[in-house]
């Protein structure tokens, strides 16, 4: 069956270091990867989109790698800030013989100590 | 402004009750989305339809049901059939028109409890 899967421990940092979130996948090729923000009792936010065909992908303090080989995606965002803390999704999208689904991972809470 | 409104913030209801969840959006996406999310899981999909008048069952749709009448509305209704209706409703909302057309955009949610 396919499977997406996040660090389910939260991730700790001070201020200032970069954080790295992984999101791991199996028995999927998808054509891209997206990973969301999510802050406590609210909607997930778009953060990035990365394709099968990008390595790397930047926006701001942010950057998302894709290996495909690997099936993994590693979010950083640098320079952290304790605004930056909130729970960081990442999704796939699953092809049903329909249509494409969107699929998310359980995400990773992520806690940046002033 | 745009966006997607869920009405209300907080519902209570008691079992056994139906209770019908509110979805609008003014983005005039085509394709529109429910997930529910229960504490530290991930969002799982419920219904979603990619156009008016049609839309297809997810991974958890037992126990609950949709309509899509207009483009820009999409209520979930949870039935008294669903065995744990208490959780954290998302609804979401997708251009499939444009060259951005992965990006879902969310709701605020819609924070259900049934005693």
């Amino acid at each position: 069956s396919q499977k997406i899967e996040q660090n389910s421990e939260a991730l700790n940092i001070q201020e200032g270091k970069t954080a790295t979130l992984t999101c791991n996948y199996t028995n999927y090729s998808p054509a891209y990867l997206q990973w969301y923000r999510q802050d406590p009792g609210r909607g997930p936010v778009f953060l990035l989109l990365i394709r099968e065909n990008e390595k790397e992908k930047r926006k701001e303090r942010l950057k998302v790698t894709f290996d495909t080989t690997l099936k993994q995606s590693l979010f950083h965002i640098t320079a952290s800030q304790p605004a930056d803390s909130a729970t960081y999704l990442c999704a796939l999208r699953l092809w049903t013989g329909g249509s494409y689904i969107p699929t998310f991972g359980r995400g990773t809470s992520l806690i940046v100590h002033p | 402004d745009g966006g997607i409104t869920q009405s209300p913030k907080y519902l209570f209801r008691k079992e056994g009750q139906n209770v019908t969840l509110s979805c609008e959006q003014n983005l005039n996406h085509d394709a529109m989305y429910w997930y529910r999310q229960d504490p530290g899981q991930g969002l799982r999909l419920i219904y979603y339809s990619q156009i008016v008048n049609d839309f297809q069952k997810g991974d958890i749709a037992e126990g609950y049901s949709v309509s899509r009448e207009k483009k820009e509305s999409f209520p979930l209704t949870v039935t008294s059939a669903q065995k744990n209706p208490t959780a954290f409703y998302l609804c979401a909302s997708r251009d499939r028109s444009s060259g951005r057309s992965y990006e879902q955009y969310f709701g605020p949610g819609t924070r259900l409890t049934v005693t």
